[in-house]
């Protein structure tokens, strides 16, 4: 089965409310990251968490990591317009050197 | 050049032929990976290069499909006689790091479609 899958949803806010959306996997990870991608094309990195941190922090984004449940988490605070677009998951296995990613959430920000 | 180009941009050619997608990685990334986009679907990765050698091949769908990498920098996909399922957004991505994949920066993909 695929690492990192996202829970399949679209999500659509208003501009200035928060999103989360989550993801699971299901082997040990060297570390998990976030990917966004706008209109179906090149994907941009947003954050990377190793598998031996819980929580990280970029400006509005926040990351939690839970290898126990093997889940992880990502927060958009305060969204803007310019937050729509597609968010993966891409989990990097120990001795792996490619990403598994999520079939990616569809978040929607109505200005 | 700033980031990791692709070319062409998109690509539409008949099926049973062959066609070749371009990877110029960022200048000094000794890693470099080739995914695959089918519409609506997450990406799959095809195959991984560290330097010019290519010790992940697995995820290359079938022997149609071949990859190659010179002087550690360009690389080519090369996807002989075409079929209608390979139509995707083919991307590629470098990195700085050999041995483990952190950061991956990704090019603006090629879109090919099969006829």
């Amino acid at each position: 089965s695929q690492q990192g899958e996202e829970d399949p949803q679209a999500l659509s806010i208003q501009e200035g409310e928060n999103a989360t959306m989550n993801c699971s996997y299901k082997t040990s990870i060297n570390n998990l990251q976030w990917y966004r991608q706008n209109s179906g094309r090149g994907l941009v990195h947003l954050i990377l968490i190793r598998s031996n941190e819980r929580e990280k922090h970029s400006g509005r984004l926040r990351v939690t990591l839970d290898t126990s449940k093997k889940s992880s988490s990502l927060l958009i605070t305060a969204s803007r317009a310019a937050d729509t677009a597609s968010y993966f998951c891409a989990t990097d296995a120990y001795g792996n050197n490619r990403l598994a990613f999520g079939k990616g959430n569809q978040v929607v920000v109505i200005p | 050049g700033a980031g990791v180009s692709q070319s062409p941009s998109n690509k539409v050619t008949e099926k049973g032929k062959d066609v070749e997608l371009r990877c110029d990685p960022i200048s000094g990334h000794t890693a470099l990976y080739w995914y695959r986009q089918s519409l609506g679907q997450g990406l799959e990765f095809l195959i991984y290069f560290q330097g010019n050698s290519a010790p992940d091949k697995s995820g290359l769908p079938s022997d149609r499909f071949s990859a190659e990498r010179t002087g550690g920098s360009v690389s080519t996909l090369t996807i002989q006689r075409t079929q209608q399922e390979d139509s995707a957004v083919y991307l590629c991505a470098s990195s700085s790091r050999g041995r483990q994949a952190y950061e991956q920066y990704f090019g603006p993909g090629t879109r090919l479609t099969v006829t």
